[in-house]
């Protein structure tokens, strides 16, 4: 059974730091990896998304690395800013699902303070 | 820009009541999922819909069920509201049968069952 599992459940910088969120996952036979963003209150915006295939993806100051063998992924934020703070989702699909049934972590809570 | 709505953000209802939650999403996608979010359990699929009228079961579908009679619509029914109900309810869509695509989520319903 897959498990996600994410360290820390709660984070807190100072502004301008750079930093890493942890994400593993314990069935390497995995589709794509997804890292969502959740603002209290509200749904999930989808951050980034690596194929399996991949070793990473980055968008603008979001670098998003998969290890499909160590069962690791990791989210760098750089130059962290106030408005980044949120709960950070990661998501597996399922080697053997074909219709993309997400399995999450329990988030990381990230605090930036100004 | 791929939308998805939700009935309500927020719905206050009484133990035996049966409960109807919607879900329109407006970007034509095959895909449609509910999840229900809870502090220290993290995200959980209860069904999702892979075309009109289909649906499968999650990993928390019991005291559910699920109504897609249209493309764009997918409703999550509460047959008997229960008190451990109450949580967060996500809806997502995607676009097709690739695992690998993105899932959009709605803004979420919070749903208190008294």
């Amino acid at each position: 059974k897959q498990e996600v599992t994410q360290i820390p459940a709660a984070l807190s910088v100072p502004e301008g730091e750079n930093l890493v969120l942890n994400c593993s996952f314990t069935d390497s036979a995995i589709y794509n990896l997804q890292w969502f963003r959740q603002d209290p209150g509200k749904g999930l915006t989808s951050l980034l998304l690596i194929q399996s295939s991949q070793r990473e993806q980055t968008s603008g100051r979001l670098n998003a690395s998969l290890d499909k063998s160590s069962g690791r992924s990791t989210l760098y934020i750089a130059a962290s800013q106030p408005g980044d703070s949120a709960t950070y989702l990661c998501a597996v699909i399922r080697g053997s699902s074909n219709t993309g049934k997400l399995i999450f972590g329990q988030g990381t809570t990230l605090q930036v303070k100004p | 820009d791929v939308k998805v709505t939700q009935s309500s953000r927020y719905l206050v209802k009484r133990t035996g009541e049966k409960v109807f939650l919607e879900c329109v999403q407006d970007m034509d996608h095959e895909n449609m999922f509910w999840y229900r979010q809870d502090p220290g359990l993290g995200l959980r699929l209860i069904y999702f819909s892979y075309d009109v009228k289909m649906k499968e079961k999650g990993d928390i579908p019991e005291g559910y069920s699920v109504s897609r009679e249209k493309k764009e619509r997918f409703s999550l029914i509460l047959e008997s509201a229960s008190t451990n109900q109450t949580s967060m309810y996500l809806c997502a869509s995607s676009r097709g049968q690739k695992p690998t695509d993105t899932q959009y989520f709605g803004p979420g319903t919070r749903l208190t069952v008294l």
